[in-house]
């Protein structure tokens, strides 16, 4: 089946740094991805839906200048989380659907837990 | 806009019990519709969907039918198991825009 990989899986930064994820999808082409943040005990937000040679577009209260999103090539998305802080601390996961459409199924990537210390 | 609205957990059920999980949904159009599933330390994947009204999608013994006139897509198994313990997602996908419900964590004791 589909295959959505994310690295790092872990990563622990010092506040105000930068860090970027990767998702790639593996044995098909995406011209969308998304990325979601999943808090604990709560439920999985969608961040934004990136957009393979165009701009991502960001939900309502997500800042677009603190999570950049590009959509580079038809198997890879990237997050960079610009000046972490700690409130920033998260699980963050991203997906594709592999026809293409996003309304089908979704292939899930593995997460990449964020720290900020 | 779109959204879901999912049964709040936690759910807690002894082995071989009845399960169901409500989810109802507010779209336009003919959204698709899925049950996603998280087990303990693993990523989501996909449990199972149904593309249209009065659809059944089932898997591993879980079943949930579409129903466009109560706008819901309920999930259900007859006799759950320990190793169903997870978090369950429904979730709607609509003109490329996915939403989420909050996740129901059932836990199953033997």
């Amino acid at each position: 089946g589909a295959v959505v990989s994310q690295h790092p899986s872990r990563v622990i930064c010092k506040s105000g740094t930068s860090v970027k994820i990767e998702c790639r999808s593996l044995d098909f082409q995406a011209t969308t991805m998304f990325w979601y943040r999943q808090f604990p005990k709560k439920s999985l937000m969608l961040m934004a839906t990136s957009n393979e040679g165009s701009k991502a577009t960001y939900e309502q209260g997500v800042e677009k200048d603190k999570f950049l999103i590009n959509h580079a090539s038809l198997t890879l998305s990237t997050l960079t989380v610009t000046s972490a802080h700690p409130e920033d601390s998260s699980f963050y996961i991203c997906s594709a659907p592999s026809s293409g459409r996003a309304h089908d199924t979704q292939y899930f990537g593995p997460g990449t837990r964020l720290t900020v210390l | 806009g779109d959204s879901v609205t999912q049964m709040e957990g936690p759910v807690t059920l002894s082995e071989e019990a009845f399960l169901t999980i409500n989810c109802t949904y507010t779209a336009t159009g003919y959204p698709s519709l899925f049950w996603y599933v998280q087990y303990p330390g693993e990523g989501l994947q996909l449990l199972l969907k149904a593309t249209k009204a009065d659809d059944k999608g089932s898997n591993k013994g879980f079943e949930a039918t579409y129903r466009k006139e109560t706008t819901s897509f309920h999930l259900e198994k007859g006799s759950v198991q320990v190793s169903d313990s997870a978090v369950y997602f429904c979730a709607l996908s609509n003109n490329n825009d996915m939403r989420f419900g909050a996740g129901t964590r059932l836990t199953v004791k033997p």
